[in-house]
This record gives C-alpha cells, structure tokens and sequence, in this order.
C-alpha cells in the first residue's frame, strides 16, 4: 500500500535561514507527488508538483524540491524564511492504480521566528 | 474566476441536530471530495465523487452523509450520529485523473458543537 510520511509534525526557523520540509513515500512505482501549504482557517493552496519530467521542480512562494527516486523522497527548500512562510505544509500522493486518490501526510507546521 | 465555493465559512450546531455543508464548483471538475481536518491528525477522507449520482465512502463515512445530483455541487450533511462533529471541513475537486493538477481545495466551514 502506498504511503507518506512527513518528518516533523513542527519546524521552526529564524527568518532567513533555510527552510527544508521533508517527505518519503513508500512505493515501488514512482507516484505523482504534491506539496500543499495551507494558512490558518483556510484552503489548502498547490505549493509545488512532481508529476513527469524534470525531477527539479519549481513552485510558489520561492519554494523548490528535487524528486529523488533512489531516496523515495521530495523535500521541498527555500534557501530565506520569511515570516509569511510560517503556515502548516502536507505532502500528499496518488499512485497509479490507487483509485486516484491522493493520501497526505499528517502535516509539518512551520513556524519562522525573528 | 474558477474556483470552489464552500459556505458557510463558520457553523454552530446543536447537540441532535443535522446540518448541511455547501460545496460548488464551476471548474467542469468531474470528482469531488469531503475532508475532515483536526488538529495533529491532517485531512481525512469522508466521501468522494467521480461521476454524478455516484459516490463512495472514504475512511471516515460514519455519521455523515452525500448527494451528487449535479455536477457542480456536492453538499455534505452532518448527521446526529456524528458523536465528535466540530471539525474543519474541506472541500476539494479535481479533473477524473487528477496526476498533473492534484486537487483544488475550498476555502473550508469550521463546525463547532454548541
């Protein structure tokens, strides 16, 4: 069965340092891979993809991730927190054949500090 | 603009009582999808939607219930037998494979038992 996993349920940084959010998947097919951030009260906002393609991939925010297969991973960084950042991030996944569901991680809430 | 419309933003219910969440979408999305969110646990699956007039329960169906007569619309109730109601709500679409654009959320109704 697929899974994800997100290291650290809390993240802090101070502002400008680098940001780094943590995701494995367990899966023998590479699965399509997605990053979602999510403010307080509200939605959840598409914050970077793997799907096909280039495995460096670019998202919103000034956020990047690299995907990894040799890792299972996809670890989206931002090189300067700023205090904007500071929301709670799922990483999420469907895996082909899976019912195209996606399954999210239990979240990382990131809190940047002064 | 294309979006989804969750309403309300904020909703009180009494103990014994039924209550109905609003989801509308004008993105000519085929699936839609209910999620519960509470805090520590990430998003939990409580109904989905691939065609109109089709659903299937998620993780979570116990004590809540769905329609799916139109396909913008995929209204929510929260039935008396849900013990533990007061949530955050989430509400999501998508195309029927959703691997290049993952999901479109709403901007979510906060239950809370009074």
């Amino acid at each position: 069965a697929q899974s994800v996993t997100q290291l650290g349920s809390h993240v802090s940084v101070s502002e400008g340092a680098l940001v780094l959010l943590r995701c494995n998947y367990s899966s023998s097919v590479p699965p399509y891979l997605f990053w979602y951030v999510q403010y307080p009260n509200q939605g959840l906002q598409l914050l970077l993809k793997y799907t096909t393609g280039a495995t460096l991939v670019k998202g919103i925010n000034g956020f990047e991730a690299e995907f990894k297969k040799s890792e299972t991973s996809f670890h989206p960084t931002k090189p300067s927190a700023h205090m904007s950042d500071a929301a709670e991030y799922f990483c999420a996944v469907i895996l082909t054949g899976g019912g195209n569901k996606l399954t999210f991680g239990t979240g990382t809430q990131l809190k940047v500090e002064l | 603009d294309g979006g989804i419309t969750q309403s309300p933003k904020y909703l009180f219910r009494k103990e014994g009582q039924n209550v109905t969440l609003s989801c509308e979408q004008n993105l000519n999305h085929d699936a839609m999808y209910w999620y519960r969110q509470d805090p520590g646990q990430g998003l939990r699956l409580i109904y989905y939607s691939q065609i109109v007039n089709d659903f299937q329960k998620g993780d979570i169906a116990e004590g809540y219930s769905v329609s799916r007569e139109k396909k913008e619309s995929f209204p929510l109730t929260v039935t008396s037998a849900q013990k533990n109601p007061t949530a955050f709500y989430l509400c999501a679409s998508s195309t029927q494979l959703p691997y290049h654009y993952g999901y479109t959320f709403g901007s979510g109704t906060r239950l809370t038992v009074v």
